[in-house]
């Protein structure tokens, strides 16, 4: 069964950088894109960015840009999301999402579980 | 960037009520639209694709309709399980949003 298997809740200070996992299993973790998406504590989702596994392509919101890198290491099946400069407002549960593309949609069929960044001084 | 605006933010409704939430595009997105459900302390639950293609193991009393910029995510009679927030989101082109979400609250 698909599964994307997060790390645990991370607490850091202004300023600093966080990087959390993602890791896949259940499905061949090339072939599938994958999402970051951020809800802050009360509020919407916020969509973070996309990497292909396959080639490591990346697009990310452009008030992100600057701030975040995602990569993915294939040999572990296991993709990182790094945001860096942080700020209160950075405090949220980030998700990594698997992306199942047909020709019509691209929607968010597999969900982590979900890691909660605090910020705080 | 789309934008993608729920109305209405919130709805009061009973077990057994039908109950309707529409997503607007600021642009003509197709039918590159998913629903999802997510309930307090979980991780978003994708209802359906391409805006009207339910997936596998949801009930049948979720439907989803629409095209171009106009769309709608229908419960047709709520269950004690579907109070819960839902968020319209568009993959039409980067970067991907989501709408605001609407929170649907026992009456």
């Amino acid at each position: 069964q698909v599964q994307l298997m997060q790390s645990g809740p991370e607490v850091k200070k202004p300023g600093a950088s966080v990087k959390v996992s993602c890791k896949a299993s259940g499905y061949p973790f090339t072939i599938y894109g994958l999402n970051w998406v951020r809800q802050a504590p009360g509020q919407g989702l916020e969509w973070m960015g996309w990497i292909s596994p396959y080639n490591g392509n990346t697009n990310s919101a452009q008030k992100l840009q600057g701030r975040v890198t995602m990569t993915t290491d294939t040999s572990t099946s296991t993709a990182y999301m790094e945001l860096r400069s942080l700020k209160s407002d950075d405090t949220a549960v980030y998700y990594c999402a698997r992306v199942n593309c047909s020709s019509s949609s691209c929607p968010l069929d597999y969900w982590g579980q979900g890691t909660l960044v605090t910020v705080s001084s | 960037d789309i934008q993608m605006t729920q109305s209405p933010s919130s709805v009061s409704a009973s077990v057994g009520d039908r109950v309707t939430i529409t997503c607007r595009a600021s642009q003509g997105i197709s039918s590159w639209l998913a629903w999802y459900q997510q309930k307090p302390g979980k991780a978003p639950k994708l209802l359906i694709s391409a805006a009207s293609s339910l997936q596998s193991g949801v009930p049948s009393r979720f439907s989803g309709s629409g095209s171009g910029t106009d769309f709608t995510l229908t419960i047709s009679s709520l269950q004690p399980e579907d109070f819960a927030t839902y968020y319209c989101q568009q993959s039409n082109s980067f970067p991907w949003t989501f709408g605001q979400g609407t929170k649907v609250e026992i009456k």
